[in-house]
């Protein structure tokens, strides 16, 4: 078991840029989720898969925001013409379906900044 | 999902029991008492969960009063490393595919 990881850990981009990060969850992990981080806040849902589909949106994920993951695995989450309000930390986590309670399993995040 | 109210900050020494509440007071009947942490720069890590008797792990206790409405984590022996913040969530398992609502937790300063 390697956990969550998620690449790149850093990323900085000017505004109008667009950016890609990519999250690969416990192997064997069905479910992957999403979640935005802001500074003194607590991480927010954005969107949920159960293998390949995607289940769930948040309002927060606006139209410039895309998520995707093809085969079940790992997921990729798309920012099209950031803003500066996108700088924040980005949160992977996976769970799998027959486990007991609900633990997600987190990685250790994307810190995006949008200069 | 019921709403939890949390301390904004606590302090502890270290070697003491770090106890943190959370209020729960609208809490229905199928939802469960997580708890989660972060330390500072990782994701959140899961800590423990109950429904409404008491729990224990390698980790916590978690201790859930009779009506449920409220809760308290237990750190019996609390280090330098559990500084983080602490989050309580409440969740019905039966959408238990969906998002942990995080709030904004207690920062918890265990100092020496």
């Amino acid at each position: 078991d390697t956990g969550v990881s998620q690449d790149p850990r850093h990323k900085i981009t000017k505004r109008g840029q667009n950016v890609t990060f990519r999250c690969d969850p416990i192997s064997e992990h069905n479910r992957l989720y999403w979640y935005r981080q802001t500074l003194g806040q607590g991480p927010e849902f954005l969107t949920y898969f159960q293998n390949e589909a995607q289940l769930e949106k948040s309002r927060l994920l606006s139209d410039r925001f895309s998520a995707e993951r093809p085969k079940g695995s790992f997921s990729t989450l798309e920012i099209q013409r950031t803003e500066q309000g996108d700088s924040a930390m980005y949160l992977c986590a996976s769970s799998f379906t027959g486990g007991i309670g609900y633990e997600q399993y987190f990685g250790p995040g994307t810190r995006l900044t949008v200069t | 999902d019921a709403k939890t109210t949390q301390p904004p900050s606590m302090d502890c020494a270290e070697g003491r029991a770090a106890n943190l509440p959370c209020n729960h007071s609208t809490i229905s009947g199928n939802e469960y008492v997580y708890w989660y942490r972060q330390i500072h720069s990782q994701g959140p890590q899961y800590i423990i969960h109950g429904l409404k008797n008491n729990e224990t792990n390698e980790m916590a206790s978690l201790i859930i009063t009779e009506d449920r409405k409220s809760s308290t984590l237990i750190l019996p022996h609390a280090t330098l490393r559990d500084t983080a913040v602490y989050y309580c969530i409440v969740r019905s398992d039966s959408n238990s595919g969906y998002a942990l609502n995080f709030g904004k937790g207690t920062s918890l300063l265990v100092t020496p």
